[in-house]
């Protein structure tokens, strides 16, 4: 079965530090791979993508993520926390052939500490 | 501020009662979609719509009828539900249905069923 898998429920950082929220994939092909971001009472917001070329992608608010084919991971990360990063992460995969479909994992809620 | 507007932000209905839900994007995109979430699951995908044409049903009860009469407006027709449909429904939007385009999602309607 194809599915996207995010260990970690909750990611505890102190602000100023690195941080990293860790996704892996099971899926055939090639999948696009996403980034998003949930405030509370919002919807999610996109961070950023990879779809070919790179490994290393650039997002916003100074997040980026590495794409590891021999892996299957594509983990999130941001060089320096702050504490208005705290929010729930979701990584999402979508696979481009035949018919689309877009699989998210369950989210890991990221808490920067002051 | 997603150009994705979801209307009501908020809903409590019996399980006799019949309500809709409104989505509405302003992006010009041509896919729009209906995800349910519910606390420590994935992400569900309920249904697509590309170009008002119904591409994808994820097995979604009939008590779920989701209507789209044009590629700006979306709807989610419900009646008698059960309690376990309680949960938050967004809606998103893509330019394209071809899997590598982001999507962006409305601020949610967090339905309650007693």
């Amino acid at each position: 079965a194809q599915s996207v898998a995010q260990p970690e429920d909750q990611v505890n950082v102190a602000e100023g530090n690195p941080l990293t929220v860790k996704c892996t994939y099971s899926v055939s092909g090639n999948p696009y791979l996403f980034w998003y971001v949930q405030y509370p009472n919002r919807g999610l917001q996109f961070l950023l993508k990879y779809i070919t070329g790179d490994n290393l992608v650039k997002g916003s608010y100074g997040f980026e993520a590495e794409f590891n084919k021999s892996q299957t991971s594509f983990h999130l990360k941001k060089p320096s926390a702050l504490v208005s990063d705290s929010a729930l992460y979701f990584c999402a995969v979508s696979i481009p052939e035949g018919t689309y479909k877009y699989i998210f994992g369950t989210g890991t809620r990221l808490k920067v500490l002051a | 501020e997603t150009g994705v507007t979801q209307t009501p932000r908020h809903l409590v209905m019996g399980m006799t009662n019949k309500k809709s839900l409104k989505c509405e994007q302003h992006l010009g995109h041509n896919a729009m979609y209906w995800y349910k979430q519910s606390a420590k699951k994935p992400l569900e995908l309920m249904f697509v719509y590309n170009f008002k044409e119904q591409t994808e049903n994820n097995s979604v009860p009939s008590r779920f009828s989701p209507e789209c009469p044009n590629s700006s407006h979306l709807f989610l027709h419900l009646h008698t539900l059960q309690p376990e449909d309680s949960a938050l429904y967004l809606c998103a939007s893509s330019q394209q249905r071809t899997g590598s385009y982001e999507q962006y999602f409305g601020p949610g309607t967090r339905l309650t069923v007693t």
